[in-house]
Formats: C-alpha cells, sequence, structure tokens
C-alpha cells in the first residue's frame, strides 16, 4: 500500500481480555517497528524486525507483550491479560533499512482498557 | 482527535514569525538525527534529517542544526502557519543500532 496501514484505529477492551493490533508495512519495506505512545510521553520503543532476523524485542514491558511478523510483511502485536497501564497509543513503522533513513508511521492504534 | 501528550513541554509563536525547538541528545555515538511531525490523531511524519558529520541542513521553511559538542539539536520553522501547530520529536540513531531513540518532544502552538 501507499503506507503503514494499522487496525483497528481504536479499541477499547475490558481488564483481564486479550488484544491483537494489525500493522501492515509498506510494501517492499524490510524493517518493522513497533512503538507505545502514552498521554503526556514520548515514544517508547517495544519491538522491531528486520528481514529474517530474529526480532529485537528489548523494548517489551512485560511477557504479556509479544509480537511476530508473518512473511516479512504483516505484523500483529498482542497483548494479554490487558492493564490499565497498557493504553496508549501503538504505533507501527516501517523502512527500507535499519533506522537509517527515517520510518514512516501508521496512525496508530489507540487501546483503552475499562 | 485527541491530543497526544498533554504534559509535553509547550512553545507558542505567533502566525508568520520564526519558531526553534530544541532538543537535547544523550548518546554522543549518535551519528544521525531525525526531526518529527505529529499532529493530533496522527502517526509522527518525517521533516528532515541530518547526519553527524553536517551541522546545518534546510529543507522547505525548516532547518536543522546539529551542535556535537554539546549534544544540542534544534529545528527552525521559518514563517510558520496555522499548518505547523503539532508535537514536534527528535529522533537519535547509533551506527548499527537497530532502532530510532525519540526525545520527549515539544508542542507548538500557532497563535493566529
Amino acid at each position: 500500500g501507499a503506507g503503514v496501514s494499522q487496525s483497528p484505529s481504536n479499541k477499547v477492551t475490558e481488564k483481564g481480555k486479550d488484544v491483537e493490533l494489525r500493522c501492515d508495512p509498506i510494501s517492499g519495506h524490510t524493517a518493522l517497528y513497533w512503538y507505545r505512545q502514552s498521554l503526556g510521553q514520548g515514544l517508547e520503543f517495544l519491538i522491531y524486525f528486520q528481514g529474517n532476523s530474529a526480532p529485537d524485542k528489548s523494548g517489551l514491558p512485560s511477557d504479556r507483550f509479544s509480537a511476530e511478523r508473518t512473511g516479512g510483511s504483516v505484523s500483529t502485536l498482542t497483548i494479554q491479560r490487558t492493564q490499565q497501564e497498557d493504553s496508549a497509543v501503538y504505533l507501527c513503522a516501517s523502512s527500507l533499512a535499519q533506522g537509517r533513513y527515517g520510518y514512516t508511521f501508521g496512525s496508530g492504534t489507540r487501546l483503552t482498557v475499562v | 482527535g485527541e491530543s497526544v501528550g498533554l504534559h509535553l513541554p509547550t512553545l507558542s509563536v505567533q502566525e508568520g514569525d520564526n519558531s526553534i525547538i530544541n532538543c537535547a541528545y544523550s548518546n554522543s555515538a549518535s551519528d544521525y538525527f531525525i526531526w518529527y511531525k505529529q499532529e493530533s490523531g496522527k502517526g509522527p511524519q518525517f521533516i528532515i534529517d541530518i547526519r553527524s558529520n553536517m551541522d546545518k541542513r534546510q529543507g522547505q521553511r525548516v532547518t536543522v542544526l546539529l551542535n556535537k559538542t554539546v549534544k544540542h539539536l534544534s529545528l527552525q520553522i521559518a514563517a510558520t502557519q496555522p499548518g505547523d501547530s503539532a508535537v514536534y520529536f527528535c529522533a537519535e540513531n547509533t551506527g548499527g543500532a537497530q532502532k530510532l531513540v525519540f526525545g520527549q518532544g515539544t508542542r507548538l502552538t500557532i497563535n493566529p
């Protein structure tokens, strides 16, 4: 597609439920990143995929968070047993190469845990 | 859409004036820097980048200045327009690193 597409754009879930957030990167972009943006905060790195290499999961805040990228394209971020502190905007970005050329971000998924 | 970053540093300027947004970065080994603009309800959008072998780079109405001695980055926006109202983030990358590290962001408000 022409840009990075994220779905859903908004998600309200009950505490304790699992959620899945989807990201469709720009075709041909080998690098894919997930960031989290809480209200009043900057962008917090979560996880990074580059081609077929093992993902960099160093930013995942707990083992309730996981992500996968199938076929080097679409990525899904899963949050299990959601907590209120998980409420944030989850941003996905892709780039042609690792970190060097600037990312193209999607519009994000606003997650609200009630 | 809802605004993000309600507690961010803010800068208010009059329409038509120039604005300067500052950023202090943390890693002296960082060698690539980017400014992003984020409008309400949208993802960050690339504005301009600069490599550490430069100290100034100009784009359309924007200029980025890099002072490696004091680890300081600034974004200058000339003749600000209402559409420039947004949150602006700087980001740094260290050679070989896999990801960009983002600053806290500054909210720019343009007064008519």
